[in-house]
């Protein structure tokens, strides 16, 4: 076990519905990680979060968004969903700052698409 | 989506072979981390790196920060069959975000 809890495991559902995934970072970790792992796009970054605000971007749909809350949770919603949406979500977590480089993952979310 | 450049991107060993994969970039990089992803699973941390030239071991994994801190290299002695799993190399330049670049990936299968 990682310390980083993420939900669903799994989740099935049809194009143009909406889901958000759910992730709890490390006890004592600031910031947040999504990234999205396609069989052909290997990990992909999507967005950070450290303690509540937005600090990176990477390729994140407008489609989708993330927040972090108050107790540091995070989650992913995913809207008009669409077949190549179809991935594995994960999230990981740090202390944040400069000098917190390693990252630790959750078991991930795996969205399937129909 | 920017990636590194890893190599082999599979690998099919017998046990008890040594196992070699790379990666590189065309960007200079802060930081190597070498992570383990087993089926259904996160990526886990195997090794991580800060400095140019650095080598470290973790039991029968070493991994080097290569000098020109454009590329990075892991190595498994003596594979064994629970060394099977997606290996990432990660790459990180700097600054305060923190993000983290990832590799392809390598799979790498051990027949016992």
């Amino acid at each position: 076990d990682s310390g980083v809890t993420q939900t669903p495991k799994h989740l099935i559902t049809a194009t143009g519905q909406r889901v958000t995934l759910r992730c709890s970072p490390r006890s004592g970790d600031l910031s947040v990680y999504w990234y999205q792992q396609s069989l052909d796009q290997g990990l992909q970054f999507l967005i950070q979060y450290y303690n509540g605000e937005e600090r990176a971007k990477g390729n994140i749909l407008e489609r989708f968004s993330a927040q972090q809350f108050p107790d540091l949770h995070s989650e992913l919603n995913l809207s008009s969903l669409e077949l190549g949406d179809s991935a594995l979500y994960f999230c990981a977590s740090n202390q944040g700052g400069d000098g917190a480089n390693v990252l630790t993952f959750g078991a991930g979310s795996r969205l399937t698409v129909l | 989506g920017q990636q590194l450049n890893q190599s082999p991107q599979s690998m099919f060993i017998q046990e008890g072979e040594d196992v070699s994969m790379n990666c590189t970039s065309s960007s200079i990089f802060n930081t190597w981390l070498w992570y383990k992803q087993d089926p259904g699973e996160g990526p886990v941390l195997l090794i991580a790196l800060y400095k140019a030239g650095e080598l470290t071991s973790n039991g029968r994994l070493t991994a080097q920060f290569g000098i020109t801190r454009k590329d990075s290299f892991l190595n498994i002695s003596a594979s064994i069959p629970s060394d099977v799993g997606i290996y990432f190399c990660a790459g990180r330049r700097g600054g305060a975000t923190n993000k983290l670049i990832f590799g392809t990936g390598t799979l790498l299968a051990v027949q016992p």
